[in-house]
């Protein structure tokens, strides 16, 4: 069964500085891994997503996000946070495979961003 | 940009009640979620549809909710009768390209009193 970690229930970070958001994976064979941002009351947005290739993946807003295989690691960085990134934030994995049955994602259960002015 | 449309944003109802929640997925997406996020979790998994037909509900509660994508496009998650533990985001994600990506629509915050 595949499963995501999220170790830390909330981040604090001064408007700026950069920001990392953990998430380590256990997946079956080589992993897709995702990241989504949710909003107050909003659905989840996607952010960026890891299929292949290069290790380091850049997405929405500034957003990037590095593939550790030997650690299964996928942390969420970007280099200067702003106040409107302030929101929750939610790594997926699901395993490679063709067939419907292979699409599901496992949620991690979310790291809450707060920056500060 | 297309988008995952879902009605209604908020539902109010009391325990016994029937419930009904709407999604209408991306166009051409073949592949439909419903997912439950409680408060202060991830999203979880109810029931995946590929076209008309269901691919896994074995997280479905199937005593009181049901879900359905009659034509294979739009679908309707229904729970009767609501509890008070059914209070929570109802989201439908649709996925298609490569790697079927989900897309999320708004979602639908129900509270059962």
């Amino acid at each position: 069964a595949q499963s995501v970690a999220q170790p830390e229930d909330q981040v604090n970070v001064a408007e700026g500085n950069p920001l990392t958001v953990k998430c380590t994976y256990s997946v079956s064979g080589n992993p897709y891994l995702f990241w989504y941002v949710q909003y107050p009351n909003r659905g989840l947005q996607f952010l960026l997503k890891y299929i292949t290739g290069d290790n380091l993946v850049k997405g929405s807003y500034g957003f990037e996000a590095e593939f550790n295989k030997s650690q299964t690691s996928f942390h969420l960085k970007k280099p200067s946070a702003l106040v409107s990134d302030s929101a929750l934030y939610f790594c997926a994995v699901r395993a490679p495979g063709s067939g419907a049955g292979s699409y599901q994602l496992t949620f991690g259960k979310g790291t809450k961003l707060s920056v500060i002015p | 940009e297309a988008e995952v449309a879902q009605s209604p944003r908020y539902k109010i109802t009391e325990k016994s009640q029937a419930v009904a929640f709407w999604c209408d997925p991306i166009s051409g997406h073949a592949t439909l979620y419903w997912y439950r996020q409680i408060l202060g979790q991830g999203p979880e998994l109810l029931v995946q549809f590929q076209d008309e037909s269901v691919v896994d509900d074995s997280q479905l509660p199937k005593d009181r909710f049901s879900a359905e994508r009659l034509k294979g496009v739009d679908s309707t998650l229904k729970i009767q009768p609501a509890e008070l533990g059914d209070s929570a985001m109802y989201l439908c994600a649709s996925g298609g390209g490569s790697y079927n990506e989900q897309f999320f629509g708004p979602g639908t915050r129900l509270t059962v009193l």
